[in-house]
């Protein structure tokens, strides 16, 4: 098994520019979560799955959306970038319904200008 | 707003002593805890939990402590290595949320040999 794979690992966008971060699992697992981490400070929840179909939001969604065609895939997308959305972003996936045991990718690195 | 916090910022241990990384969390609905350690460009790696109805869980060299009372949680690492440098987060089920993890915001461990 990959795990979960993170998709590019690093990218530069300019303000107001859109961009889809890539996650997958081939962990066949039903809980799948997005973080982003800025310096000094732990991982914020943005939006999350319990299952194809179905999203909800988590601590810091605006400017964020989410969809889940997939068992395998949750995609990040950010519709119009904005310097304050320049973090460290991570999936994570779990094999129960929820947050336990989470498996986290290695990250993007986002950097908007 | 409720938040988990740590009390050390950093922590600088020698190799093969004993290491306690503290944090308080101030939600009580709370109960589920799961420390965390990140390495240096790396996602972070599931170390242990705890659930509310008990107070301490060892593991492998690691032991999570769970004061409930003056909400505190501790991680106890024995025999520390220069493998356990890192950064290590505590976080909890944000009001008892089963899909939802509040982040501390994390010790920086570094084992000196």
């Amino acid at each position: 098994n990959a795990g979960v794979t993170q998709t590019p690992k690093f990218q530069v966008l300019k303000t107001g520019q859109s961009m889809t971060l890539q996650c997958a699992q081939d962990m066949n697992h039903e809980y799948m979560s997005w973080y982003r981490q800025d310096p000094g400070m732990g991982l914020r929840l943005i939006h999350y799955s319990v299952g194809a179909g179905i999203t909800d939001q988590g601590e810091v969604p605006n400017g964020y959306n989410v969809s889940r065609s997939t068992t395998e895939d949750f995609p990040l997308r950010l519709l119009s970038a904005a310097p304050s959305q320049t973090s460290v972003y991570f999936c994570a996936s779990s094999y129960s319904r929820g947050i336990e045991t989470q498996y986290f990718g290695p990250g993007t690195r986002l950097l908007v200008l | 707003g409720e938040s988990v916090g740590l009390h050390l910022p950093t922590l600088s241990v020698q190799e093969g002593d004993n290491s306690i990384i503290n944090c308080a969390y101030s939600n009580s609905a709370s109960d589920y805890f799961i420390w965390y350690k990140q390495e240096s460009g790396k996602g972070p790696q599931f170390i242990i939990d705890i659930r509310s109805n008990m107070d301490k869980r060892q593991g492998q060299r690691v032991t999570v402590l769970l004061n409930k009372t003056v909400k505190h949680l501790s991680l106890q690492i024995a025999a520390t290595q220069p493998g356990d440098s890192a950064v290590y987060f505590c976080a909890e089920n944000s009001g008892g949320s089963n899909y939802k993890l509040t982040f501390g915001k994390g010790t920086l461990l570094t084992v000196n040999p």
